[in-house]
């Protein structure tokens, strides 16, 4: 099962856009991570978050966390043809244990 | 090592026979997961170990599924009678102790069964 829901499934913008993507889960978390995927291969970390956090920032990145919705959002500024790619949400410890979970993903395509 | 490696890249075998895929996980890292993903879907949890020892094997699908650890890094992920529906992409991740750690992933196994 998966315990994180990302919104919307897919997103098509234009470069210099701004892409905004949520995550739902269902139960109590350490921490939520961020993770993108090219090509249907590895996943690379982009950012974590930890439960008494509500905001976070790396680069064009913007992490939101709210705990009482469960519920975050990824937010990629000036958006780049190379941010091309799958974002997953991974929740971490809690409720769950201490095995990552994933949603299942927000396809996006960003075009030049 | 540098990264998470897997063996192989691609592995096309015959319905029913039995295969192997290998995970070498970052060096020193405690913690090693195995998940498995579909076509357009997010990554599945099978397994994950701390040290030698499978801390949650909840995810794994039937008893076709094993896998081990045996000295605490490298770990093999067996899956006896292969069915179509076993074709997917297999990954691992590695992450080193803490609860904040960050899990790196190997580059994935695509098994395809024919």
């Amino acid at each position: 099962s998966q315990q994180g829901e990302e919104d919307p499934q897919a997103l098509s913008i234009q470069e210099g856009e701004n892409a905004t993507m949520n995550c739902s889960y269902k139960t109590s978390i350490n921490n939520l991570q961020w993770y993108r995927q090219n090509s249907g291969r590895g996943l690379v970390h982009l950012i974590l978050i930890r439960s008494n956090e509500r905001e976070k920032h790396s680069g064009r990145l913007r992490v939101t966390l709210d705990t009482s919705k469960k519920s975050s959002s990824l937010l990629i500024t000036a958006s780049r043809a190379a941010d091309t790619a799958s974002y997953f949400c991974a929740t971490d410890g809690g409720a769950a244990g201490n095995k990552l979970t994933f949603g299942g993903g927000t396809r996006v395509l960003v075009k030049p | 090592g540098a990264g998470v490696s897997q063996t192989p890249s691609n592995k096309v075998t015959e319905k029913g026979k039995y295969v192997e895929l290998r995970c070498d996980p970052i060096s020193g890292h405690t913690a090693l997961y195995w998940y498995r993903q579909s076509l357009g879907q997010g990554p599945e949890f099978l397994i994950y170990f701390q040290g030698t020892g499978a801390a949650d094997d909840s995810g794994l699908p039937n008893d076709r599924f094993f896998a081990v650890r045996p000295e605490g890094s490298v770990s093999t992920l067996k899956i006896q009678r292969t069915e179509r529906g076993d074709s997917a992409v297999y990954l691992c991740a590695s992450r080193a102790g803490g609860r904040f750690a960050e899990a790196f992933f190997g580059q994935g196994t695509r098994l395809t069964v024919v």
